[in-house]
């Protein structure tokens, strides 16, 4: 078990640019979570699939951002036309089977938009 | 008005020291309470886990929720320069991750 893992770790951009992160939860964890967080902040609820169901998506997610998770494995997060504004840290989590409030996360792929 | 206020800090203390973090909350449906710690340029790593109300303690670390108060705190005895991170309360109102709300997070400075 060597954890959550997220790639690419940095990615600078352009704007109006499409990027796509991948995250790799821990293996018997069925639960996984998308979080966004910008600087001084803690981290934002971005969407949640419970294998590979998409379950719940925040109104923080605009139409330009899409997240799948295929075979309930690992899962990517696409964001269309990039902004300025999505310039922040995107972070993936997972968890246990059954109701967990224990997240572990990945370390995160932080995006800069220029 | 925010559901989950955190001091941002940055709060120094000399090594050796007790440390204590703090949070507020509006929302009384939360009933799970964690704190989590995070590294510059690194995830946040769970720390401390609570149901409910009451004291828990783990080594150098107790968690402490005030419900009545909708307080909760995060005390860490003997600070090491390696407990230096950022941390962040968080709370969920049931079971599932999807409904964490974290704080802003607390800048801790220990000073060898």
């Amino acid at each position: 078990d060597t954890g959550v893992s997220q790639n690419p770790r940095h990615k600078i951009t352009k704007r109006g640019q499409n990027v796509t992160f991948r995250c790799d939860p821990i293996s018997e964890h069925n639960r996984l979570y998308w979080y966004r967080q910008t600087l001084g902040q803690g981290p934002e609820f971005l969407t949640y699939f419970q294998n590979e169901a998409q379950l719940e998506k925040s109104r923080l997610l605009s139409d330009r951002f899409s997240a799948e998770r295929p075979k309930g494995s690992f899962s990517t997060l696409e964001i269309q036309r990039t902004e300025q504004g999505d310039s922040a840290m995107y972070l993936c989590a997972s968890s246990l089977p059954g109701g967990s409030e224990k997240l572990f996360f990945g370390s995160g792929t932080q995006l800069s938009v220029l | 008005q925010k559901e989950v206020e955190q001091d941002p800090g940055p709060l120094s203390v000399p090594e050796g020291a007790i440390v204590s973090l703090n949070c507020t909350y509006s929302n009384s449906a939360f009933q799970y309470f964690m704190w989590y710690r995070q590294y510059s340029r690194k995830g946040p790593e769970l720390l401390m886990y609570t149901y409910s109300s009451g004291n828990k303690e783990d080594g150098r670390f107790t968690a402490q929720v005030d419900k009545s108060s909708k307080y909760i705190s995060l005390f860490i005895r003997d600070s090491q320069p390696s407990d230096s991170a950022t941390y962040l309360c968080a709370m969920s109102p049931n079971t599932g991750g999807f409904k964490t709300i974290f704080g802003a997070g607390t800048r801790l400075f220990v000073k060898a």
